[in-house]
């Protein structure tokens, strides 16, 4: 696809439900970021891979937050156990270059409700 | 208090007003400073960046950053309806590699016909 893909649009959990949501990056991308976005606020930064390589997780919140990107491409964010709090939007961004910021795109995200 | 500052609004103006949209920092070693537009239910689309500090012009829209001040703006000239959203400013260092990018909370723009 020509852009950052994500899915679910939309996903409902009840509390206590393990959830898992995807990103496909444009392809060749070799950086891929997630950002946590709740309502009415900016993105906050969750975790970094540059290709398979998980170099910083310092924004997930608990350890029940876990991400992965095993072949270098598609990034899959599980939450395990969800709460109230964690309904967000989950953005995914993705990068030609290594750690780049000014040229990613982002996704349309994922809208999490726990209800 | 956050590292970013952003006043959320929202900022409604009359079509083809001037719209000035502002954000302060605290950590003197930010570099980048970038903008963001948001639509609704949309993931955010760089609009501009500027590294460390003067202005930059991309057509309609006016980057400017103060760095004495710890303060950017974004001025979009002749606003239009189409240019209402959530516009987001963002700042990471410079020093080689990857770097986190900080968000402001955002400010709703609304440009009325």
């Amino acid at each position: 696809g020509a852009g950052v893909s994500q899915s679910p649009r939309y996903k409902v959990a009840k509390r206590g439900q393990d959830v898992a949501l995807r990103c496909d990056p444009i392809s060749g991308h070799v950086s891929l970021f997630w950002y946590q976005q709740a309502l009415g606020q900016g993105p906050e930064f969750l975790t970094y891979f540059q290709n398979e390589a998980q170099l910083d997780k310092s924004g997930l919140p608990s350890d029940r937050f876990f991400a992965e990107r095993p072949e270098g491409s598609v990034s899959t964010l599980k939450i395990q156990r969800t709460q109230q709090e964690d309904s967000a939007v989950y953005l995914c961004a993705s990068s030609p270059s290594w750690g780049s910021n000014t040229e990613a795109f982002f996704g349309q995200g994922t809208r999490l409700t726990v209800v | 208090q956050k590292e970013v500052e952003q006043d959320p609004g929202p900022l409604s103006v009359p079509e083809g007003a001037i719209v000035s949209l502002n954000c302060t920092y605290s950590n003197s070693a930010f570099q980048y400073f970038m903008w963001y537009r948001q639509y609704s239910r949309k993931g955010p689309e760089l609009l501009m960046y500027t590294y460390s500090s003067g202005n930059k012009e991309d057509g309609r829209f006016t980057a400017q950053v103060d760095k004495s001040s710890k303060y950017i703006s974004l001025f979009i000239r002749d606003s239009q309806p189409s240019d209402s959203a959530t516009y987001l400013c963002a700042m990471f260092n410079s020093g080689g590699g990857y770097n986190k990018l900080i968000f402001g909370a955002g400010t709703r723009l609304a440009v009325h016909p």
